[in-house]
């Protein structure tokens, strides 16, 4: 059963324009949650995260907003820029001591052009 | 920030062969280490938690007597793909949390068993 969704596996946009990736979750108890970015044959690069406590996580060009009631994450990227095509992953943890593992979504490619 | 890397980045073996992979903390040392796998189009699935001085815990349908981890050292996990079959051919991806319980990931091993 998957507990991270990532429901688009692919999003096309304009370079200059804003991308936004969506992702939901089904586990409640999850009260940590993360954007990584992938390159094929690399490992992920992290990105931005966020708290359940917080509404919105902003760097630079990337907000993360969390809709908890909804169960719902999204990334923001404006404006979007050809090197951020890539597959971004959504993930989220459980609380406990830090060293947690982390539940990933499918990911969601993608693609800026310019 | 922090490194992780992984050894072999690709590896290429005979059916019932077996092939280890290290993940390496290259600044930091790490009690754990996670070990993930992520087969084409989907997502980075936990495989087993690598504790350094006890047993890795394994999640639900990974078979612990194929899948060997160690945990040599703080800064040392090995996965050891015993009896390799062609199914075990997979994108192995560790990850370790430093001490600010932030997980940095290695780049990741392509395995292919022929």
């Amino acid at each position: 059963d998957q507990q991270v969704k990532q429901n688009s596996p692919s999003l096309s946009v304009q370079e200059g324009r804003i991308s936004i990736l969506n992702c939901d979750y089904t586990n409640s108890m999850f009260d940590y949650f993360l954007w990584y970015k992938k390159y094929p044959a690399e490992g992920p690069t992290f990105l931005i995260s966020i708290s359940s406590i917080k509404d919105k996580n902003e760097d630079g060009r990337f907000t993360v907003f969390l809709n908890k009631s909804a169960k719902h994450l999204s990334l923001h990227i404006v404006p979007s820029q050809p090197g951020d095509s890539a597959v971004y992953f959504c993930a989220a943890s459980k609380p406990g001591s830090g060293n947690t593992p982390l539940v990933f979504g499918k990911g969601t490619r993608l693609s800026v052009i310019a | 920030g922090a490194v992780v890397s992984q050894h072999p980045s690709w590896v290429i073996c005979k059916s019932g062969t077996s092939v280890k992979i290290e993940c390496r903390s290259l600044d930091f040392q790490a009690t754990t280490m996670f070990w993930y796998r992520q087969f084409p189009k989907q997502s980075l699935m936990l495989m087993a938690t690598s504790n350094e001085g006890s047993k890795a815990t394994y999640e639900q349908g990974v078979e612990k007597d194929k899948f060997l981890i160690n945990h040599a050292s703080l800064t040392l996990s090995t996965l050891t793909v015993t009896s390799a079959h062609p199914e075990d051919s997979s994108f192995y991806i560790c990850s370790a949390p430093d001490r600010t319980s932030e997980q940095y990931f290695g780049p990741g091993t392509r395995l292919t068993v022929t």
